[in-house]
This record gives structure tokens, C-alpha cells and sequence, in this order.
């Protein structure tokens, strides 16, 4: 099966510029996850979709940004305007909807690095 | 809250050498545990886990870990280093109560020296 694929790759923008993230996740999938890794820094949660809802959007950092999951497939996640400390590596993940991780897990996509100038 | 400690930033080992990169949790629940790696330039991949079965357990790539709830450790262990093995590795715990959201150590990066 096809894994979790994100794009771009990378992205170099402005500060003040708009830059749009995507993720599709494991056909199938319900769960989807957004993380992000800030340089130097842990890896942190941003948010949970379960299907098209937002189950957990605790871990966004400020209304510039702004995930959809429009008929429960792919995501984006939109960062407007983009700031200096947005800069890092943004990975996504899916799992089915049985959430008993020692069957299933996540699987991750290679990652967005995202770099604010 | 659940929380990962991993110590050390980097590791370095000669090749052939024993790995082990450490990890502690806190976690108030039985926990799940994983170890990630991330090779350069691509994305995170999984190691290994622990669900609340063995308490040792074998991953890929020759790794293991094993689980001490005295300890709250889950270190990671490779008895011979292979060229191929650096990368950066993550330990992660699963928070239960939100929807198995992971928790993440900081990340170590391993060096394995020739």
C-alpha cells in the first residue's frame, strides 16, 4: 500500500507569506495526526482528525494556523502569515481507526521542512 | 502529564560497538512506548513498541528494547553498530487519554565511527 505522502518536500517562503502544507494519508485511514518539530526542539503534537472532525487541536500554537480535512482524505495545514518561529520540520501521520497501537501504530509521512525567512 | 527524557544529544560509537540510547518516561497509566528513527533526509520510521506485552522487545534492524516499569526506562540496545545505524533516534510515549497523541524525547543523535 501506498504510504503517507506529504508536500512539498520543502518550502522556503517570507515572513508575512501564506504557505499551504498537504498531507494524504494510508487510504483508509481515519486518524490523522499533525506534528511539528521546531529546531533543536522536541517533537510536538499539533492536531487529531478523526475522519473530517477535529478530535484534539489542542497543540496549534496560534490561530495562523489552520488545518481542514475536507471529506475526511487528505489535509492541509495553512500557516497565515507565516512568522520566523514557524520554521521546522512538520510531519503527519494516520493510523486506522482502531487505536489499539500494538496492532496498528502510525505511520509517518518523510516530513515538510518549512523554512520562514 | 506523561513526559520522555532522552539522555544525551549525541552518541558516538565505533563500529561493532554495543548501541544504547536511553530513555525515561513518566507516565501516571501503563504506557505505550516507541522508538523512532529518522534517517537523514527522510521521514520518521518505527523501531519498535511496547503495548503492555513483553518487556523486551525486538524492532528492526537488529535493535531491542526492553521495558523496566522500576526503572520507568525503556533504553535502547544494538549489540553491534553498523555503519548504516547513524541516524537520529526518538523514544515516545502515547498519551491514553487524548487519543494516543505521542510524547517525544528530544531525539539522540547516533555517530558510528569507522
Amino acid at each position: 500500500e501506498a504510504g503517507v505522502t506529504q508536500f512539498p518536500s520543502h518550502s522556503v517562503i517570507e515572513k508575512g507569506q501564506t504557505v499551504t502544507l498537504r498531507c494524504d494519508p494510508i487510504s483508509g485511514h481515519d486518524n490523522l495526526y499533525w506534528y511539528r518539530r521546531v529546531m533543536g526542539k522536541e517533537i510536538k503534537f499539533l492536531l487529531h482528525f478523526v475522519k473530517e472532525s477535529k478530535q484534539d487541536e489542542s497543540g496549534m500554537p496560534n490561530n495562523r494556523f489552520l488545518a481542514e480535512r475536507t471529506g475526511g482524505t487528505y489535509s492541509t495545514l495553512k500557516v497565515q502569515p507565516a512568522e520566523l518561529e514557524d520554521s521546522g520540520v512538520y510531519f503527519c501521520a494516520s493510523s486506522q481507526q482502531d487505536l489499539r497501537l500494538g496492532s496498528y501504530g502510525y505511520t509517518f509521512g518523510s516530513g515538510t521542512r518549512l523554512t520562514v525567512v | 502529564a506523561q513526559s520522555v527524557t532522552q539522555l544525551g544529544s549525541h552518541v558516538s560509537v565505533s563500529e561493532g560497538a554495543l548501541v544504547l540510547l536511553r530513555c525515561n518516561y513518566s507516565s501516571s497509566v501503563p504506557p505505550y512506548l516507541f522508538w523512532y528513527v529518522q534517517y537523514p533526509n527522510q521521514g520518521l520510521q518505527l523501531l519498535l513498541k511496547y503495548t503492555s506485552a513483553a518487556t523486551l522487545v525486538k524492532g528492526i534492524n537488529g535493535f531491542e528494547a526492553e521495558f523496566k516499569k522500576s526503572e520507568t526506562s525503556f533504553h535502547l540496545t544494538k549489540p553491534s553498530a553498523h555503519l548504516s545505524d547513524a541516524a537520529e533516534y526518538f523514544c515516545a510515549v502515547s498519551r491514553m487519554d487524548s487519543n494516543y497523541q505521542l510524547i517525544w524525547g528530544a531525539g539522540t543523535k547516533l555517530i558510528i565511527k569507522p
